[in-house]
């Protein structure tokens, strides 16, 4: 089973919101990360954790705060976004980290609109 | 640095007929390369990878890439498409040690009927 879940499918919030975003997946990976995508553009990567810690931040605002509370879960809370902050968010997990070659297995995404 | 190159905005093919999608790729050490598709309004699907050994990769759905170390590139190709081919493919590339999975711009494909 090669599946990422994500929840939930859309989100709509205006500029004063607080909402999160969960993914799951029950692979035993230990590689977990968060991707933005704008339409028809490629994935961009925001953070990235490996066994529940925070590896890599690419700069990301600090109205986007990541949390992995277990092996097999990981949040993304958001908090006064900007209206070009709407895109597809998308979460994947992999064995271990991009650089042993392994597979990132991505979920369905999360299409978010702020107002 | 590492650098992905999808020189094709759009490749357009009749169902039925052989179908590439082109990738060249600039890394320092040894690659790994993927490739991903995606359909409209969901995630990024794993087709196939190269990590060493066999220049051509089988993967998915009938897909297949081969990895040319002297050109750089790891087109991605099918014999016969299929009308439900038609997406969006996402090359991307990582060497060893870089923890970093760097995408190309992405190619629609559009096989017709």
């Amino acid at each position: 089973d090669t599946e990422v879940t994500q929840t939930p499918k859309h989100l709509v919030m205006g500029m004063t919101n607080k909402k999160s975003l969960k993914c799951e997946q029950h692979m035993g990976h230990r590689a977990m990360y968060w991707y933005k995508q704008k339409a028809k553009k490629p994935p961009e990567l925001m953070f990235v954790y490996s066994y529940e810690k925070l590896s890599i931040n690419e700069s990301v605002p600090s109205r986007f705060s990541p949390e992995c509370p277990n092996s097999s879960l990981l949040n993304l809370h958001l908090h006064a976004l900007q209206p070009e902050d709407s895109a597809l968010y998308l979460c994947a997990s992999s064995q271990a980290l991009a650089g042993a070659g392994e597979t990132q297995y991505f979920g369905p995404g999360t299409r978010l609109l702020v107002l | 640095a590492q650098s992905v190159a999808q020189p094709e905005d759009q490749v357009n093919v009749a169902e039925g007929n052989p179908l590439t999608v082109k990738c060249t790729y600039s890394v320092s050490g040894n690659p790994y390369l993927f490739w991903y598709v995606q359909y409209p309004n969901r995630g990024l699907q794993f087709l196939l990878k190269y990590i060493t050994g066999d220049n051509l990769v089988k993967g998915s759905y009938g897909f297949e890439a081969e990895f040319n170390k002297s050109q750089t590139s790891f087109h991605l190709k099918k014999p016969s498409a299929l009308v439900s081919d038609s997406a969006l493919y996402f090359c991307a590339v990582v060497n060893t040690g870089f923890q970093k999975l760097v995408f190309g711009t992405g190619t629609r494909l559009l096989v017709s009927p």
